[in-house]
């Protein structure tokens, strides 16, 4: 059965910088593009970031574009987000999800909370 | 960016009845549209995708239409598991975006 555990998430200084990962069980992680869905508090869903099962492309929200990286090691399946100079509008759930061969989101973790506040 | 618009913001239905969520394009998306089931607490579930593909395990009393700008989910007859909030999601243009949502409650 397919799973997507997250971690990493928690409280950091408006600044700051924050790692999350994924790591992805019961499928076939290096065969998948993998992507970040973030919720903040009583709101809907934004698209964070997308990345192809090689890791050789990537893509951005604008919201987050030059401030976050994700990549993935595809030994250890698993799935990061780099959240650098964070900002309270970063306050979300992170969600990882996995991608079929379009770019829709058809299998998702539990969802990791980060929190920017001083 | 192409921004969808989901209407009503709220339904409020009793079980049995029929729901009709809304889906509208700021420009055409083809048909590549997906909608997504989230109910509180939990992550959102793939219910639709390309507009009228039932996702895995999805019961037929779910139809998705539309092609365009305009896509309409619909559920012919609400069970209890049903009341969440849909959203919907192109994949057409970078960035990808989604809905602002809908939440089917109990009347």
């Amino acid at each position: 059965e397919a799973q997507l555990l997250g971690s990493g998430g928690g409280l950091v200084q408006p600044g700051g910088s924050l790692r999350l990962s994924c790591a992805a069980s019961g499928f076939s992680f290096s065969s998948c593009a993998m992507g970040w869905v973030r919720q903040a508090p009583g709101k809907g869903l934004e698209w964070v970031s997308v990345i192809t099962d090689g890791g050789g492309t990537t893509h951005y929200a604008d919201s987050v574009k030059g401030r976050f990286t994700i990549s993935r090691d595809n030994s250890k399946n698993t799935l990061y987000l780099q959240m650098n100079s964070l900002r309270a509008e970063d306050t979300a759930v992170y969600y990882c999800a996995k991608v079929p061969g379009v770019y829709y989101f058809d299998f998702w973790g539990q969802g990791t909370l980060v929190t920017v506040s001083s | 960016e192409i921004v969808l618009t989901q209407s009503p913001a709220t339904l409020s239905l009793s079980p049995g009845e029929r729901a009709t969520l809304s889906c509208r394009a700021s420009q055409s998306v083809s048909s590549y549209l997906a909608w997504y089931q989230q109910k509180p607490g939990q992550a959102p579930r793939l219910f639709m995708y390309d507009a009228s593909n039932r996702a895995t395990g999805i019961p037929a009393r779910f139809s998705g239409s539309g092609s365009g700008t305009d896509f309409t989910l619909t559920i012919s007859s609400l069970e209890p598991e049903d009341f969440a909030v849909y959203y919907c999601q192109q994949r057409s243009n970078w960035p990808l975006t989604f809905g602002g949502g809908t939440k089917v409650e109990i009347k």
